[in-house]
């Protein structure tokens, strides 16, 4: 099994440009997350979806969109980045109710905006 | 609002035992988890609590007091690949399983 699959795994925008983040899971769960990490701050929540057809904020919304495309797919953009949004962006999924099952995170993709 | 706190950094030496600390504020407590992350990698489940006491899985053991919004994460013979960074997070719904984590324990382990 793959697991959860991110593309790409590093990516260089400028101010202004916009890109998708694409990511894709194999274990047939219901839940996907999409979380932005940066140095000193932890793993902060962008948005998610608990099932299919469904989409929610989480902590940290503003600059993104995000797409349920089927169960497998979860992906996240931004319209127009900004050098704030420089971050190591993870993917992660888990069964419906979360907690005892834990996520299973992709590898990240680690963006630059400059 | 919703927090979590834990150290920042923890260091210990090989074949000791080291606890990290994690205390919670949120909204709602559906459990605590535990995840690794190794430099540059995925963060990777470790294990969760929903009721009060402690949870092994092998050298790792997890515990949480619900009552003192507490728990810690509990690493036993520690070897050089344990370094690294730990987080704790906290479930605040029951239906959607999102987490929501703390900033993070880095640890070092020394020869």
């Amino acid at each position: 099994n793959a697991g959860v699959t991110q593309t790409p795994k590093f990516q260089v925008l400028k101010t202004g440009q916009s890109m998708t983040l694409q990511c894709a899971q194999d274990m047939n769960h219901n839940s996907m997350y999409w979380y932005r990490q940066d140095p000193g701050m932890g793993l902060r929540l962008i948005y998610y979806s608990a099932s299919e057809g469904t989409t929610d904020k989480g902590e940290v919304p503003n600059g993104y969109n995000v797409s349920r495309l089927n169960k497998r797919e979860f992906s996240l953009r931004l319209e127009s980045a900004a050098p704030s949004q420089t971050s190591v962006y993870f993917c992660a999924s888990s069964e419906a109710q979360g907690g005892g099952y834990g996520y299973t995170f992709g590898s990240g993709t680690r963006l630059t905006v400059v | 609002g919703q927090s979590l706190e834990q150290p920042s950094e923890v260091t210990a030496v090989e074949g000791a035992i080291v606890q990290i600390n994690c205390t919670y504020q949120t909204s709602g407590f559906y459990g605590l988890s535990w995840y690794q992350q190794h430099d540059g990698g995925a963060p990777t489940f470790l294990s969760y609590n929903a009721l009060d006491g402690l949870e092994e899985t092998g050298r790792f053991s997890s515990f949480l007091s619900r009552s003192d919004s507490y728990g810690y994460l509990l690493l036993q013979e520690l070897q050089m690949k344990d370094s690294a960074s730990y987080f704790c997070a906290v479930r605040d719904s029951g239906n959607t399983g999102k987490l929501i984590f703390g900033q993070g324990t880095t640890l070092q382990v020394k020869p």
